[in-house]
């Protein structure tokens, strides 16, 4: 049971355009939403957050938006640049477990030069 | 400041083994959490240790256990290792409480288990 979506494997993008990565989830309880970044050979690193109080945080070049009714989320990086290059993790903690983080299978991202 | 780090980086273990995996958290962070992240999947919650004791767990049978230390570093502990359980383990460590605003979860590389 996937509860969190990420229906992409891969998306490849020029430098300098915009990446639009794309999440869904099906449990009402998260409450919460994460963006992690991965590089082969490393852990997760933390990108971005949204609560679910809002439906847009930005921090620098990267924008995510919320769509609560469709149980929707999106990350926007622009421009893109190469060194973006990797996997993204979508991710989720609900009320009354808030404890952990219910990931996506990820997107892999390609930013071509 | 230190991050979070995990030994050993790989292992190959036979069917039916037992494994150790190690992690020292952030520093100043005493909670730890351990993720498996199968080929092609997303990272899966195992459990959480907090103050030494377990704090939640996921859908994992008992044969993974793990424990904290009172410096907040942690194992986690496969017994009777099956083919599936190669993955690679993640260790993520946090300030105690709700996942959101300052206590985000920052992993460690991860250790790579092969099952043969």
């Amino acid at each position: 049971d996937q509860q969190v979506k990420q229906n992409s494997p891969s998306l490849s993008v020029q430098e300098g355009r915009i990446s639009i990565l794309n999440c869904d989830y099906t449990n009402s309880m998260f409450d919460y939403f994460l963006w992690y970044k991965k590089y082969p050979a490393e852990g997760p690193t933390f990108l971005i957050s949204i609560s679910s109080i809002k439906d847009k945080n930005e921090d620098g070049r990267f924008t995510v938006f919320l769509n609560k009714s469709a149980k929707h989320l999106s990350l926007h990086i622009v421009p893109s640049q190469p060194g973006d290059s990797a996997v993204y993790f979508c991710a989720a903690s609900a009320r009354g477990s808030n404890y952990k983080l219910t990931f996506g299978k990820g997107t892999l991202l390609t930013v071509n030069p | 400041e230190t991050g979070v780090t995990q030994s050993p980086t790989h292992l190959i273990k036979t069917r039916g083994q037992q494994v150790t995996l190690r992690c020292s958290s952030q520093s100043g962070h005493n909670t730890v959490s351990w993720y498996q992240q199968a080929l092609g999947q997303g990272p899966q919650f195992i459990f959480q240790y907090y103050r030494e004791e377990e704090n939640g767990r996921g859908n994992f049978p008992p044969r993974f256990s793990g424990l904290q230390f009172p410096n907040y570093s942690s194992e986690l502990n496969v017994n009777a290792l099956e083919l599936d359980d190669s993955a690679l383990y993640l260790c993520a460590s946090s300030l105690p409480g709700r996942l959101r605003g300052n206590t985000e979860a920052f992993f460690g590389q991860g250790t790579r288990l092969t099952v043969v």
